[in-house]
This record gives C-alpha cells, sequence and structure tokens, in this order.
C-alpha cells in the first residue's frame, strides 16, 4: 500500500531564505507526482505537476524535483517571501488511467518578515 | 472563467439529518474526487468517478453516498450513518494534473 509521508511537519524561516521541503513515498510505481499549496480554510492550488518520466519541473521560485528510483521528491522554493507562509502537500498518482492520488499530510510552512 | 465550484461554502447539520454538498466543475475534466480533511490529517478520499455514470469507493465510504449523471456535476450526501461528520470537504477534478474546489466546512449541531 502506497504511503506519502512529508518532514518536517513544520518550519519557520526569515524572509529571503532558501528552503527544501520533503516528500518521500514507499511504491516507486507512480504515474505522476503533485506539490499543492493550502492556506488556511482554503481549497488547494496546484503548484507543479511532474510526469513519472520527468526529473524536476520549474515554475518561477518554485523547482520540484523527483527520483523514482529512492521514492523521494524535493520542492525548493528560493527567496521566501512571508506570502510563501502556507501548507505544502504532496500527492502521487500510482496507478495509469485511474487518476487516483495519495496525499501526504504537508509541511505547514512560515516565512517570518 | 474556469474552474470548480462548491457549494455551500458553510453547512450546519443537525442529528439524523441527510446533507448534500454541490461541486461543479466546467473544466471538461472525466475524473472528479471527493475528500474530507479534519484538523492536523492529510486528504482521505470518499469517492470518486473516473466517468458519468460511475463511481468507485474511497478510503472513508461509509456513512457517505454520490451520484455521477452529468460530467460537470459530482454531489456528495452526507447520511445520517455518518458518525463523524464534522470536517472540511474538498472536491477535485483531474484529467491527470487535479485541481481543487475552495471546499465546505460541515458542522454537526
Amino acid at each position: 500500500k502506497q504511503e506519502v509521508t512529508q518532514i518536517p511537519a513544520a518550519l519557520s524561516v526569515p524572509e529571503g531564505e532558501n528552503l527544501v521541503l520533503n516528500c518521500s513515498f514507499t511504491d516507486s510505481a507512480i504515474y505522476n507526482l503533485q506539490w499543492f499549496r493550502q492556506d488556511p480554510g482554503k481549497g488547494l492550488t496546484s503548484l507543479l505537476l511532474i510526469q513519472s518520466s520527468q526529473r524536476e519541473q520549474t515554475s518561477g521560485r518554485l523547482n520540484a524535483s523527483l527520483d523514482k528510483s529512492s521514492g523521494r521528491s524535493t520542492l525548493y522554493i528560493a527567496a521566501s517571501q512571508p506570502g510563501d507562509s502556507a501548507t505544502y502537500l504532496c500527492a502521487v498518482s500510482t496507478t495509469s488511467g485511474t487518476y487516483k492520488y495519495i496525499f501526504g499530510t504537508g509541511t505547514r510552512l512560515k516565512v517570518l518578515a | 472563467d474556469g474552474g470548480i465550484t462548491q457549494s455551500p461554502k458553510y453547512l450546519f447539520r443537525k442529528e439524523g439529518q441527510n446533507v448534500t454538498l454541490s461541486c461543479e466543475q466546467n473544466l471538461n475534466h472525466d475524473a472528479m474526487y471527493w475528500y474530507r480533511q479534519d484538523p492536523g490529517q492529510g486528504l482521505r478520499l470518499i469517492y470518486y468517478s473516473q466517468i458519468v455514470n460511475d463511481f468507485q469507493k474511497g478510503d472513508i465510504a461509509e456513512g457517505y453516498s454520490v451520484s455521477r449523471e452529468k460530467k460537470e456535476s459530482f454531489p456528495l450526501t452526507v447520511t445520517s450513518a455518518q458518525k463523524n461528520p464534522t470536517a472540511f470537504y474538498l472536491c477535485a477534478s483531474s484529467n491527470n494534473e487535479q485541481f481543487f474546489g475552495p471546499g465546505t466546512r460541515l458542522t454537526v449541531l
């Protein structure tokens, strides 16, 4: 059974720092991996989608990498800002065609001004 | 504007009542999902549907029911059989990349 883990559960950093969020999964037979952002009381916003054949994706200050063989993905945030404060979740889709996702419990990020 | 809408934003249920949460999407996505989110926990899958008139149970389907009569719509009914329904409910749709609605917060009085 696929399990997704995100460490740390919470993180506080000063503004301007570069940071890395981690996502681990137990079954490497994934179809894709997606990173989301969730603000308190809101729905999830899609940040980046990495297909299983890809190694990384970039959007602005965000870069996500995928290493299927080791069961790991990282989300790199450059030059963090207070507006980046949110909970970040990763999710893996394990079977082609069903688009069924397994979510991690998230990392709660606070960027201090 | 393309997206997913959920209504209502807040919902209050009395003991023994069934309530229905609405989810509509205009993204032309085949797959739709319902998740439940409790404080400090990740998202748990209730039901999902890959095509009209077909749906499958997720990990916590007991006490919930769904229908998928139209591609755009995937309503969720929380029945009186669900013993602890107070939670934040999220609807999503996907054609590979998954997108979410704003959520419905359900409280049992």
